[in-house]
């Protein structure tokens, strides 16, 4: 079956532009997460959805990030007003039921502003 | 603050050796634990998690919790050069939080 998918995999902004990443889920998943990874480091929290109640958002950096899941299934993180230190690989990750056990992580999309 | 720490690294070890991972949280209140290991530009993808005191083991993998000391590690018995890679920590109180260490990067050397 299908894993975690999101798109685009490469996104390259100039300071100041509006991004939006996209993540679809595996089909039926409650659970839904986004981190952000900077080079060297470990994800970083910013959400977590169960279905479409967005129940915590306490990671997200500033009021410039926004995600939503309005369906309770694809996801999207919007990022408005892009700066240099928002560049990062922005990870989905989804789990089958409310009390993850096993995260199932997207590819990632590689965020570059300039 | 929430923090997870672990050694950077790089961890070097032989063919065939052990290769022990180590990791400290700071919230009392963890209650879930978990091990990744993350290839370089790939995803992490789960190698175990640990809810209890004690060891538990799959396969060549140990994980090791002790929550009086809050310390969590990972044994990787006869290490092989596809281990080489990235080792998350990771944490969580409530299963909606997640907080991951740095990573510890792990080479084996053949």
């Amino acid at each position: 079956g299908a894993g975690v998918s999101q798109s685009p995999r490469y996104k390259v902004a100039k300071r100041g532009q509006d991004v939006a990443l996209r993540c679809d889920p595996i089909s039926g998943h409650v659970s839904l997460f986004w981190y952000q990874q900077a080079l060297g480091q470990g994800p970083e929290f910013l959400t977590y959805f169960q279905n479409e109640a967005q129940l915590d958002k306490s990671g997200l950096p500033s009021d410039r990030f926004f995600a939503e899941r309005p369906e309770g299934s694809v996801s999207t993180l919007k990022i408005q007003r892009t700066q240099q230190e928002d560049s990062a690989v922005y990870l989905c990750a989804s789990t089958r039921d409310p009390k993850p056990i096993e995260q199932y992580f997207g590819p990632g999309t590689r965020l570059t502003v300039t | 603050q929430k923090e997870v720490e672990q050694n950077s690294g790089p961890l070097s070890v032989p063919e065939g050796a052990i290769a022990s991972l180590n990791c400290t949280y700071s919230d009392r209140g963890s209650q879930s634990f978990f091990w990744y290991r993350q290839y370089s530009g790939k995803s992490p993808e789960l190698i175990m998690f640990i809810y209890s005191n004690g060891d538990k083991e799959d396969g060549r993998f140990t994980a090791q919790l002790n929550k009086a000391s809050q310390y969590v590690s990972l044994l990787i018995r006869d290490s092989q050069p596809s281990d080489s890679a990235t080792y998350l920590c990771a944490v969580t109180r409530d299963g909606q939080n997640f907080v991951f260490g740095p990573g510890t990067r792990l080479s084996v050397l053949p």
